[in-house]
């Protein structure tokens, strides 16, 4: 069966630091990769899109990476403020035509000054 | 704020019983999607409708049913509640057709005593 694996159900950095979330996907071809930020409470943000022909994609201090072959996603917040601090979602959309996305658990990112 | 609009903000009832939630899509957009939130089952789709039809159906059980205006708006309807339907219930949109991040609301807080 399908399934999304985020690496780890929390994660603590310094401020300052690089952050680096993971995404691993199996049994899924997915077309489109996203990633979205979740405050406490509140509903997801979108972030970053990827598609599957793209490697890279940047925003500001947000990089995301996709290797269709490892089948895995590297989300990583450079510079991090302990304003980063929120449970991030990695979201995997097939390209079936219905725009239905399949949303890992999160991780949640503490960032301590 | 997203411009997703999703009433009532939190609803408690009891076992049993039948409540509506209400969601509107930002100005534009056509395709609405629902998503329940619980703590051991993170964010789950239940339903897409684009432009009044149904496009996609996720996990959704046969107690809960949608559906989608001519206005846009959509409501999702759960019925003969049970404890277990406890959860965060949110509405997203996007634009529909090649547009596939999605805007989401503050969400339903539901409570089943």
């Amino acid at each position: 069966s399908q399934k999304i694996e985020q690496n780890s159900e929390a994660l603590n950095i310094q401020e300052g630091k690089t952050a680096t979330l993971t995404c691993n996907y199996t049994n899924y071809s997915p077309a489109y990769l996203q990633w979205y930020r979740q405050d406490p409470g509140r509903g997801p943000v979108f972030l970053l899109l990827i598609r599957e022909n793209e490697k890279e994609k940047r925003k500001e201090r947000l990089k995301v990476t996709f290797d269709t072959t490892l089948k895995q996603s590297l989300f990583h917040i450079t510079a991090s403020q302990p304003a980063d601090s929120a449970t991030y979602l990695c979201a995997l959309h097939s390209g079936a035509g219905s725009y239905q996305l399949t949303f890992g658990k999160g991780t949640k990112l503490s960032v301590i000054p | 704020d997203s411009g997703v609009t999703q009433t009532p903000k939190h609803l408690i009832t009891a076992t049993g019983q039948r409540v509506t939630l209400r969601c509107s899509p930002r100005s534009g957009d056509l395709s609405v999607y629902w998503y329940q939130q619980s703590l051991d089952q993170g964010l789950q789709f239940l339903i897409q409708y684009y432009n009044g039809e149904e496009r996609a159906k996720g996990n959704i059980l046969e107690r809960f049913s949608a559906q989608q205006f001519p206005d846009l708006h959509s409501e999702l309807n759960l019925s003969s509640l049970e404890l277990g339907d406890s959860a965060l219930y949110f509405c997203a949109s996007s634009a529909g057709p090649n547009v596939f991040e999605q805007f989401f609301g503050p969400g339903t807080r539901l409570t089943v005593l």
